[in-house]
């Protein structure tokens, strides 16, 4: 149980463009995901918290026009780059804790791996 | 300002013996803390977590310790494996369930 997909795994793309990266649990809902980034050989960083029905919350320095964030439903939450730049390129980790009972582990998705050309 | 060492950004020990990796904390107070456990291209995999009224948490060959007056955790694998080796990760939660994460200690252990 506790399974969380990311879809896709890799992606690559032009500058400019946007992309739209989807998280979602697979066995059970969650009200709240978070969204991390994670440059080589460094840790993962919050971006965000995704909340469903309501707007995301973003960590001090992550520009919510360029980095949006959709919840639409407790099972789905996706992240999409828009105007990409080489700089983006990164690894981006979603994780979330299930509604119900033991709150405090979050389950993570595989990472979608995006390079900007 | 908040941070989280691991202080060891590689371990390289031999198969069989114990790997000990910490994890040290300023200006927090997590009211728990967790292990995760990070292969190359992978999200992380939580493995433990312990609570600040805590000393000591084990799971099979791993073993956590939370020291919150010298705000540090120490994570142990005893009898350790080739299929050991990954990055291992601590976390501290901040609120609201997100957290705060370490750079990672990368362990590599030879047979």
């Amino acid at each position: 149980g506790a399974v969380v997909s990311q879809h896709p795994s890799r992606v690559i793309c032009k500058s400019g463009t946007s992309v739209k990266i989807e998280c979602r649990s697979l066995d059970f809902q969650a009200t709240t995901m978070f969204w991390y980034r994670q440059f080589p050989k460094q840790s993962l960083m919050l971006m965000a918290t995704s909340n469903e029905g309501s707007k995301a919350t973003y960590e001090q320095g992550v520009e919510k026009d360029k980095f949006l964030i959709n919840h639409a439903s407790l099972t789905l939450s996706t992240l999409t780059v828009t105007s990409a730049h080489p700089e983006d390129s990164s690894f981006y980790i979603c994780s979330a804790s299930p509604n119900t009972g033991f709150q405090e582990t979050q389950y993570f998705g595989p990472g979608t791996r995006l390079l900007v050309l | 300002s908040q941070k989280i060492e691991q202080n060891s950004e590689a371990l390289n020990i031999q198969e069989g013996k114990t790997a000990t990796l910490t994890c040290n904390y300023t200006n927090y107070s997590p009211a728990y803390l967790q292990w995760y456990r990070q292969d190359p291209g992978r999200g992380p995999v939580f493995l433990l977590l312990i609570r600040e009224n805590e000393k000591e948490k084990r799971k099979e060959r791993l073993k956590v310790t939370f020291d919150t007056t010298l705000k540090q955790s120490l994570f142990h694998i005893t009898a350790s494996q080739p299929a050991d080796s990954a990055t291992y990760l601590c976390a501290l939660d901040r609120h609201n369930n997100d957290m705060r994460f370490g750079a990672g200690t990368r362990l590599t252990v030879k047979p």
